[in-house]
């Protein structure tokens, strides 16, 4: 089945650092959700991209859909500690419409 | 964004019961709801999707029968693990989607499984 290649798996960052993760496949997805999660809690929704190169920020978040359809990035400008957590890709898929998930960024950021 | 409300968010219990985990979307109706397994440290597994009332549609290696999935209302979905044992202690949450949410996907806050 359709799987995403999300990169990297973890980052140990600065505090006021940028930070950028990607998520790519062989196949070709409708939409894009970045998430993220806090530990004990469910995903929570950060950016939807419905267009191939669309650019859309979420405040100190960007994140993009790719031309290609089969990839996407997520940008984080500035980080602060709240920024830790677990950050997912997860791409929509055909007529079956089912979420794919990502394998997960783990983002650690030293004060 | 939509909220989805998940109960209880943890349960303990002894092996060979049964538990039940509500999922509820509070302020849009959700026409499709998803149950995600998540071990530790690891990515969110779909388990079932299911489509307001009718049967859920499960993934290769999901037993059917001891994940039971109802989804009678626009706004509530079921899961009940039967028979629970040890190896079924997970995360569990559901998520849920409808016209209203632009059909983006909001997820419950989770479920923290622990079978004795």
């Amino acid at each position: 089945g359709q799987q995403l290649n999300q990169s990297p798996q973890s980052m140990f960052i600065q505090e006021g650092e940028d930070v950028s993760m990607n998520c790519t496949s062989s196949s070709i997805f409708n939409t894009w959700l970045w998430y993220k999660q806090d530990p004990g809690e469910g995903p929570v929704l950060l950016i939807a991209l419905y267009k191939a190169g669309e650019l859309t920020s979420n405040g100190r978040l960007t994140a993009q859909f790719g031309i290609t359809r089969k990839d996407s990035f997520l940008n984080i400008s500035a980080s602060i500690p709240s920024d830790v957590g677990i950050y997912f890709c997860a791409g929509l898929w055909g007529g079956a419409q089912k979420l794919v998930f990502g394998q997960g960024t783990r983002l650690t950021i030293n004060p | 964004g939509a909220v989805v409300s998940q109960h209880p968010s943890w349960v303990i219990c002894k092996s060979g019961t049964s538990v039940k985990i509500e999922c509820r979307s509070l302020d849009f109706q959700a026409t499709t709801m998803f149950w995600y397994r998540q071990f530790p440290k690891q990515s969110l597994m779909l388990m079932a999707t299911s489509n307001e009332g009718s049967k859920a549609t499960y993934e290769q290696g999901v037993e059917k029968d001891k994940f039971l999935i109802n989804h009678a209302s626009l706004t509530l979905s079921t899961l009940t693990v039967t028979s629970a044992h040890p190896e079924d202690s997970s995360f569990y949450i559901c998520s849920a989607r409808g016209q209203a949410t632009n059909e983006k996907l909001f997820f419950g806050s989770g479920t923290q499984l622990s079978v004795l």
